[in-house]
């Protein structure tokens, strides 16, 4: 399966800052997938980024707040804008491979954000 | 959309205990995965099951997908084994994974 480098692991941000989360696959994937834990929650989807196209967004979920870029097909980031408390979550970005041996979504290792 | 519930919510168990999580689903689906998330946060894979019955060491699973409902088998537990067990569905017609609502598991030396 794909190996998906995510980063930073953790950061503490100032409220009405801006935090840019980076997610890098080893391989080449068709399709690539931004997530949003909040404490005690499961995981929502946040918007599926597209190569050479703006991400679909999640109904909730909008560009402003979220931008999303995945200039190729090996690499995304979200930007999580304008920062409150009630951004404090973990992050993960996940990736849907093309190849024919494919054995199931496989996910980066998550950002913790806080919000303070 | 597709509704994915998880039973029980938590679970306590003794070092040595086995268990059993259930993943209840309310539409066909095109893929189903269990997944363990560490206390760091870390999404694990442990098993691609859209349908049938897979073993990995200690744990097993068995997905009955006309029937809308997967298990998962924890034998023999080990204080490792705590954390959250999410099973998560792709809903036919797209590509998006859909996550249920989660078994905090805690096992007790």
């Amino acid at each position: 399966s794909a190996v998906i480098s995510q980063k930073p692991s953790r950061d503490i941000c100032q409220r009405g800052t801006s935090l840019t989360i980076q997610c890098q696959v080893d391989s080449q994937v068709t399709m690539m997938f931004w997530y949003r834990q909040q404490p005690g929650q499961s995981l929502t989807l946040i918007a599926t980024a597209n190569q050479g196209s703006e991400a679909t967004y999640e109904s909730g979920f909008v560009i402003d707040k979220f931008p999303i870029s995945r200039p190729n097909l090996t690499f995304s980031t979200l930007t999580v804008s304008n920062l409150s408390p009630e951004d404090s979550s973990i992050y993960l970005c996940s990736d849907r491979p093309g190849r024919p041996d494919f054995t199931g979504y496989t996910f980066g290792s998550g950002t913790r954000l806080t919000v303070v | 959309g597709i509704q994915v519930e998880q039973s029980p919510p938590d679970l306590i168990l003794q070092e040595g205990a086995n268990s059993t999580l259930r993943c209840n689903f309310s539409d066909s689906v095109n893929n189903l995965q269990w997944f363990h998330q560490n206390p760091w946060g870390q999404l694990i894979n442990l098993f691609y099951i859209p349908s049938g019955t897979k073993q990995n060491g200690r744990l097993s699973a068995t997905t009955v997908a006309t029937e809308r409902y997967s298990l998962l088998y924890i034998s023999s537990s080990q204080t490792t084994d705590s954390g959250v067990y999410f099973c998560a569905v792709v809903w036919k017609g797209n590509e998006k994974l859909t996550f249920g609502t989660g078994t905090r598991l805690t096992i007790i030396p």
